[in-house]
């Protein structure tokens, strides 16, 4: 069965720090996709990286994927409360269904 | 360029009535996955559909639980004879096509009384 572990589960932090979200599988998968999730609203989707050791930035955030593909992190820059909000990370099942196997999500808090 | 939509937002259900949850895909996506988000749980899958076709349904419940999407119209997530355990968010995800990157709907939010 193929599982993702986020870490940490809540994370809060003062305006202008920095943070590291992880994401671990023992499995490996062919793409890892981010998600921020808001209260009483659905996903968004900020992300997708496909290759191994593959780094992107979206502004403040930088996204990377293990080597071996069976990693993430998240990285924020001086955040902002405008980053609060609950992030996840999503895997493709095994199959190539399009199924996706989520984590169980990191609540971030950014306090002003 | 509209997103998906879903609704209703909010359904309330007594114990052993139907719901049914309506999903819209974004203009030009022919594929429709459904997840399920339990209170204090991550989200799960349910099931994917392409139009009029049934691709992969392992994360639906044995019983109670039915989706389609027609040729035309909306997917239809269906629960027939609902109890207070299937009270969640549903959320309804499209692509264009097969992949997991797929865009999200504001979920339908179900509580059964």
């Amino acid at each position: 069965t193929q599982l993702l572990e986020q870490s940490p589960q809540f994370l809060s932090i003062q305006e202008g720090e920095n943070l590291t979200v992880y994401c671990n599988s023992s499995s490996v998968f062919s793409s890892l996709q981010w998600y921020r999730q808001e209260p009483g609203e659905g996903p968004v989707l900020l992300v997708t990286v496909v290759t191994g050791g593959e780094v992107k930035k979206l502004k403040r955030l930088t996204f990377q994927f293990g080597d071996a593909r069976k990693d993430s992190s998240l990285h924020i820059t001086a955040a902002q409360p405008g980053d609060t909000g609950l992030y996840l990370c999503a895997g493709g099942g095994s199959g190539n269904t399009g199924k996706l196997i989520f984590g169980q999500g990191t609540t971030l808090q950014v306090k002003p | 360029n509209a997103g998906v939509m879903q609704n209703p937002r909010h359904l309330v259900r007594r114990r052993g009535q139907e719901a049914r949850l309506r999903c819209s895909p974004m203009k030009g996506h022919s594929h429709v996955y459904w997840y399920r988000q339990l209170p204090e749980e991550g989200l799960k899958f349910m099931v994917y559909l392409q139009k009029e076709n049934i691709i992969d349904e392992s994360g639906m419940p044995k019983e109670r639980f039915s989706a389609e999407f027609p040729k035309e119209g909306p997917s239809i997530l269906r629960i027939q004879q609902v109890v207070r355990g299937d009270s969640a968010a549903y959320f309804c995800a499209s692509s264009p096509r097969q992949t997991y990157e797929q865009y999200f709907g504001p979920g339908t939010r179900l509580t059964v009384t």
